[in-house]
């Protein structure tokens, strides 16, 4: 059974900040992360899928990286609309897993 | 346009089995590549993924539930029912489905709160 670690678990930021997200397998997953936005009361929304490949219509300042079992995700520039909880998800065989996720919030 | 609608009870007692459906449009689980999920994320807390069922019926079911849930498909009514057998009160969440592509939860429901109480 995979395990997946996420971390920070909150952070606090300015408009402009770079963010960076790191998510952990406990085993090789290869490539295979996606990472989500999820706002209060909405359900989420696919930003980067297979590590780092970017969803279309999702803004270039979302980035993700990494295979094997480190994975980063990165906002490049905060902007208003981007506070809000993130969740790495991997798959294996058939299986899903969500991370415990990452709350960005006004510093 | 895909589309996908949970529906079921809003409240069940402890020990009761829930039943939730999940109806979608815009797609078919009859596609190769296809498949339909259930994830659950209760007030407050961190998503969890429940179930999986892919467009050529295989499965697959989180290990520390798979013991209480069943899901299953009806591709004639595109219809993806997830059942969850011996409902406790810490079940009560928001129950998603959503159109899993290549692996991916690209379309999501907008959720159903199910609250598990006497």
């Amino acid at each position: 059974d995979i395990q997946m670690t996420q971390s920070p678990s909150s952070l606090s930021a300015s408009v402009g900040d770079r963010v960076t997200i790191t998510c952990q397998a406990s085993q090789d997953i290869n490539n295979c992360l996606n990472w989500y936005q999820q706002k209060p009361g909405r359900a989420p929304k696919l930003l980067i899928y297979d590590a780092s490949n970017l969803e279309s219509g999702v803004p270039s300042r979302f980035s993700g990286s990494g295979s094997g079992t480190d994975f980063t995700f990165t906002i490049s520039s905060l902007q208003p609309e981007d506070f809000a909880t993130y969740y790495c998800q991997l798959y294996d065989d058939l299986r899903d897993a969500f991370g415990p996720g990452t709350t960005v919030d006004v510093k | 346009q895909i589309t996908l609608k949970e529906s079921g009870p809003t409240l069940v007692k402890p020990t009761q089995t829930l039943t939730l459906t999940c109806t979608f449009s815009g797609f078919s689980l009859t596609t190769p590549g296809e498949a339909v999920g259930w994830i659950r994320q209760p007030p407050g807390k961190a998503l969890e993924w429940l179930a999986l069922i892919f467009w050529d019926d295989d499965k697959g079911y989180s290990p520390s539930l798979k013991n209480r849930l069943t899901i299953t498909k009806d591709t004639s009514k595109n219809r993806v029912v997830l059942t969850m057998t011996n409902m406790d009160p810490v079940d009560t969440a928001t129950y998603f489905c959503a159109r899993s592509l290549q692996r991916t939860y690209g379309n999501w429901g907008r959720g159903t709160l199910v609250t598990v109480s006497s």
